[in-house]
Order: structure tokens, then C-alpha cells, then sequence
């Protein structure tokens, strides 16, 4: 248990709101990770943080922004939501040292109507 | 452009049946992982191989990196019905991100 946790794990949202996803960890890693799942294309990095106020883009950045104020939260911001972003997504952690290796949370179901 | 392609997508087969999925790709990796996700749950990592023609167990799982570093093997004996799941390969090639597979759903009938 990597001490991984997502809020909320649910949540239908109208196109254009804004809406904020958080990942709460519990053992002071400094690399996080935010991934969106769909059919067919497997997991795909939105964007990525090595420690606080130090982030990057991963593959399917466009439409979302992060921020890391704090090392245990990392939090990620569609800023104004579409239906092509009804997905779910997943925080990952990955420890220093080893070989890469990440550890997920359990998961944002988020749809949008 | 999918760097890792994973076959078959989807497999079904009887329990106590052996079986083989594959991780293929044309790029060379530093490392491959191996990981299970089951419904409404995030992915659990198995197993990390690093080295060209590395053998892994876990238990019934036998997990092969090719000896170029650009594919990997899954196989697994006596399947169960608990070995159901999305078997997910994700590639690193040194720097900070994983690149991931589409995945291989397998279910297996008890």
C-alpha cells in the first residue's frame, strides 16, 4: 500500500465548469504522476511533478493544469471541462532510487455531460 | 504512435489452461514492468525487468525480457480464475516517464 488516495472517486460534471481533481499521498514521494485511462489507448500521461512547484507535460497535457504546493498533494484542473475528457484517472506515485517502478491510487471516474 | 503493442488484446480460456501474452515494441527500453489492474482499481505492479534475456517467477507467472530490450513475455500456468485482469507492460527508456501498452484483458473460466 503506497498510501495513495484520490478525491472524489466519482463525479459527473457539466461541459465548461471547471473541475479539480486531488491525489493525497502519505509517504513524502517526491515524483506524482497524473494518467487518464480510456479504451483502447491504455494509460497516457497528462502532466508530472518531481517535487513542490515543479512540474512538467506529459502526452495529453492540452486542457489540463497541475499544482504542487505541497509534497503530499498534487492536484490537477480541467479548466473548463469537455466530453472528451470523461475518462478515468489515475495518480501514480514512483519512489527514488529502484527502477522506475510506480505505485497507483485508486482512481477518478469522471464523467462529462 | 503506440511504442508498446501488447497481443492478444483480449483472451479468455478455460481454468487450469497455460497461456502467453506479449509486449512488442521497435524502441529499446531501460527497464519493462509488468502490472495487473483489476475493475474500479488502479494498476498493481508484478514484477521490473532490466536486463536483456532476464527471466522473472511469480508463483505461476513467468515474465521474459527479450534479450534486445524491446519485448517482453507473460506467461502463466495452470491459469486461475484469480489471475483475471488487464495485464498492462510499461517501458522506460531513461528518463522520468513510463510509456504503457494498450493492455491484454484476460479472463479465465472457471
Amino acid at each position: 500500500d503506497a498510501g495513495i488516495t484520490q478525491s472524489p472517486r466519482h463525479k459527473v460534471t457539466e461541459t465548461g465548469t471547471p473541475v479539480t481533481l486531488r491525489c493525497h499521498q502519505t509517504e513524502n514521494h517526491r515524483y506524482m504522476y497524473w494518467y487518464r485511462q480510456d479504451p483502447g489507448h491504455g494509460l497516457r500521461l497528462i502532466h508530472y511533478s518531481y517535487g513542490v512547484k515543479d512540474t512538467d507535460k506529459g502526452e495529453v497535457s492540452d486542457g489540463y493544469s497541475v499544482s504542487r504546493s505541497k509534497t503530499e498533494d498534487f492536484l490537477l484542473t480541467l479548466e473548463s471541462a469537455t466530453s472528451s475528457q470523461t475518462s478515468v484517472y489515475f495518480c501514480a506515485i514512483r519512489p527514488v532510487g529502484g527502477s522506475y517502478e510506480q505505485y497507483f491510487g485508486p482512481g477518478t471516474r469522471l464523467t462529462v455531460t | 504512435t503506440q511504442l508498446l503493442e501488447q497481443s492478444p488484446q483480449f483472451l479468455s480460456i478455460q481454468e487450469g489452461e497455460n497461456l502467453t501474452v506479449y509486449c512488442n515494441s521497435s524502441s529499446v527500453f531501460s527497464s519493462l514492468q509488468w502490472y495487473r489492474q483489476e475493475p474500479g482499481e488502479g494498476p498493481v505492479l508484478l514484477v521490473t525487468v532490466v536486463t536483456g534475456g532476464e527471466v522473472k517467477k511469480l508463483k505461476r507467472l513467468t515474465f521474459q525480457f527479450g534479450d534486445a530490450r524491446k519485448d517482453s513475455s507473460l506467461h502463466i500456468t495452470a491459469a486461475q480464475p484469480g489471475d483475471t485482469g488487464l495485464y498492462l507492460c510499461a517501458g522506460q527508456r531513461g528518463n522520468e516517464k513510463l510509456t504503457f501498452g494498450t493492455g491484454t484483458r484476460l479472463t479465465i473460466i472457471p
